[in-house]
């Protein structure tokens, strides 16, 4: 059971323009998010954060937003640059229970093209 | 400071082998995760290890197994090798259990003939 979903594998998107990256989750006990970037052969890297009494977290160029009602969250990425393209995941955790290890999503990979 | 370190970057392993992989966590971090990534799956969280206790598993089979010491350094060891087996495993450490940002080293890939 896939509690956290990427639905789209892979994403490409022009240089300056706005990368948006989406991420569901179904378990209702996750309280807390984190966007990574990954390069081959590297290990993921963190990005930012969100915890789930906020709607909204923004550092520089990255913004990540929480819609609960929905479990949904994306990442936004404005303006995308060349060495954006990367492999992105999304994770969550919880405090309790079946949330109370970190879960990633299968990823989406980004392009960003010149 | 210097980050989560895991050795060895490379390994080949025959089926039936048996391996153990080796994570350094960063200085204070007592808390270290292994993962295994493999095309397609993402990262499967496989254990995690607090205070030299195992707080968590995933779901896989016994042939995997970890462990912490007293110094947070965690090994993690895959019996009876399988060549699905072949995969990247990554270590992660924070400083408390899934508490907020979690560092990943650059891992380890194995490859299993």
């Amino acid at each position: 059971d896939q509690q956290v979903k990427q639905n789209s594998p892979s994403l490409s998107v022009q240089e300056g323009r706005i990368s948006i990256l989406n991420c569901d989750y179904t378990n209702s006990m996750f309280d807390y998010f984190l966007w990574y970037k990954k390069y081959p052969a590297e290990g993921p890297t963190f990005l930012i954060s969100i915890s789930s009494i906020k709607d909204k977290n923004e550092d520089g160029r990255f913004t990540v937003f929480l819609n609960k009602s929905a479990k949904h969250l994306s990442l936004h990425i404005v303006p995308s640059q060349p060495g954006d393209s990367a492999v992105y995941f999304c994770a969550a955790t919880g405090r309790t229970g079946t949330a109370s290890k970190l879960t990633f999503g299968t990823g989406t990979r980004l392009q960003v093209t010149l | 400071k210097a980050g989560v370190t895991q050795t060895p970057r490379y390994l080949i392993k025959t089926r039936g082998q048996q391996v153990t992989l080796s994570c350094s966590p960063i200085s204070g971090h007592r808390s270290v995760s292994w993962y295994q990534q493999t095309p397609g799956q993402g990262l499967q969280f496989l254990f995690e290890y607090f205070s030299e206790t195992q707080r968590n598993k995933g779901n896989f089979p016994g042939r995997f197994s970890g462990r912490q010491f007293s110094n947070s350094r965690s090994e993690m060891n895959v019996s009876t090798l399988e060549l699905g087996d072949s995969a990247l495993y990554l270590c992660a450490s924070s400083l408390v259990p899934q508490g907020g940002q979690t560092f990943f080293g650059q891992g380890t890939r194995l490859t299993v003939v």
